[in-house]
């Protein structure tokens, strides 16, 4: 059965203290790798989409990385406005659809 | 460039009543997909719309129906509504699923729907 898990469920920083939420995935041929934002109450915000293993992509003080068993998300120097919860989710070849496969997401709150 | 829109932004309802959640995509969008997100959990992906027809289905009962219009708008209805069935539904809209990869999708605010 493919599966998304995200790890830590919730994590705690200081502003400026640098860390990583993990991704991984069981996912039959994986189609994309997705990161979104989410702000209590709000819908999921895109950030990034990886293809292929190797693959990295950055934004502002995100980066996104990809192995062919997980997904890195880098935040680097964080600040209070960062305060989100961040869902990774894939897209497997045995559909050709949109079906994302979510997984439950990180919390992540910065405190100044 | 108006984002996807959901319409109503909260609704209350009633064990077995009947519900209809609407959502128009953003502009240059042809693709809609619903997810039911619990609280806490990830969106669990409902359905899939594209040339007015439902594409793909996720694991949810037939009293989850959707519709698409010409315009690319979307519908989304449930029967007989349970206690479970409360959750903010997610409405996404991208480009088709096409040769150049898989589309990025973008989410709207959702509706907060809460069955008593």
């Amino acid at each position: 059965e493919d599966q998304v898990t995200q790890s830590p469920e919730a994590l705690r920083l200081q502003e400026g203290e640098s860390s990583s939420l993990n991704c991984s995935y069981t996912v039959s041929g994986l189609r994309g790798l997705f990161w979104y934002r989410q702000d209590p109450g709000k819908g999921p915000e895109f950030l990034f989409t990886l293809y292929s293993a190797g693959e990295e992509k950055e934004k502002e003080r995100l980066k996104a990385t990809l192995t062919k068993k997980e997904s890195f998300l880098h935040i680097t120097a964080p600040k209070p406005e960062d305060s989100a919860t961040y869902l990774c989710a894939a897209l497997n070849r045995r559909q050709a659809g949109t079906a994302l496969i979510f997984g439950k997401g990180t919390t992540l709150s910065v405190s100044s | 460039d108006a984002g996807v829109t959901q319409s109503p932004t909260h609704l209350i309802k009633t064990r077995g009543q009947q519900v209809t959640l609407r959502c128009s995509p953003k502009s240059g969008h042809d693709t809609v997909s619903w997810y039911q997100q619990a609280l806490g959990q990830g969106p669990q992906f409902i359905f899939q719309y594209y040339e007015e027809e439902e594409r793909q289905r996720g694991n949810f009962p037939d009293r989850f129906s959707g519709h698409q219009f010409p315009n690319y708008s979307s519908e989304l209805n449930v029967n007989a509504l349970l206690l479970g069935d409360s959750a903010l539904y997610l409405c996404a809209s991208s480009l088709a699923p096409g040769l150049a990869g898989p589309p990025e999708q973008f989410f709207g605010p959702g509706t907060r729907l809460t069955v008593l």
